[in-house]
């Protein structure tokens, strides 16, 4: 079976830096996903780490470490908009498994 | 390109009658999956289809089918509605692989 480990809500402030972390549980393992998902809207895709390390995509980063079943979402320069949920996701069977989801709330 | 498109997004049933949701996937993808969600357990894998065959499955009821037609649109259905099935049930296509899903916006199915 398969569990992903996720905190349920982080508060940040306008222009901070947040951390969401990940820890998977899996027999086996393609990658590690994260996806966005605003109140009321779809989850909408925005990493995905095969190999260990750092994948940045503009203010947002992604990081992995394989051989500690690790990962976390990196946010940079909080903006309001980016108050959302944040979703860990792994492939286990071919189908693509979710965490529970951690609500990022970002305070003026 | 036309995103992935459900339909309906509001849905209102009775305990017991059964019901039909739709998703047509972006064009050119194969994969569907769907899933449900609630605010207490998340996102729930329900099922995929590939190709007009379902490829994986979730731990739901019988209740809870699917399938998909030869252009690649999905449709799921639930007979037999709980009180328990109310959610918004998510519907997600992909290429060959399933690193990388694009969800439709829902359908946000209330049981009364």
């Amino acid at each position: 079976g398969q569990s992903l480990e996720q905190p349920s809500e982080v508060t940040a402030v306008e222009g901070a830096i947040v951390q969401i972390n990940c820890t998977y549980q899996t027999s086996g393992f393609y990658g590690l996903s994260w996806y966005q998902q605003h109140d009321g809207g779809a989850p909408t895709f925005l990493s995905y780490n095969a190999l260990d390390g750092l994948e940045e995509t503009g203010r947002f980063s992604s990081f992995l470490s394989r051989s500690d079943s690790y990962g976390y979402l990196l946010l940079q320069e909080l903006q309001m908009k980016d108050s959302a949920s944040y979703f860990c996701a792994v492939i286990e069977g071919g189908k693509l498994i979710f965490g529970q989801g951690t609500e990022l709330s970002v305070k003026p | 390109k036309a995103g992935v498109t459900q339909t309906p997004r509001y849905l209102i049933k009775t305990r017991g009658q059964q019901v039909t949701l739709s998703c047509s996937p972006i064009s050119g993808h194969r994969s569907v999956s769907w899933y449900q969600q609630t605010p207490g357990q998340g996102l729930q894998f329900l099922f995929e289809y590939f190709s007009e065959t379902q490829r994986n499955k979730g731990n739901f009821p019988g209740r809870f089918s699917g399938r998909q037609f030869s252009n690649s649109r999905s449709e799921m259905n639930v007979s037999t509605l709980e009180l328990g099935d109310s959610a918004l049930y998510l519907c997600a296509s992909a290429g060959a692989t399933n690193e990388k899903l694009f969800f439709g916006s829902g359908t946000q199915l209330s049981v009364l």
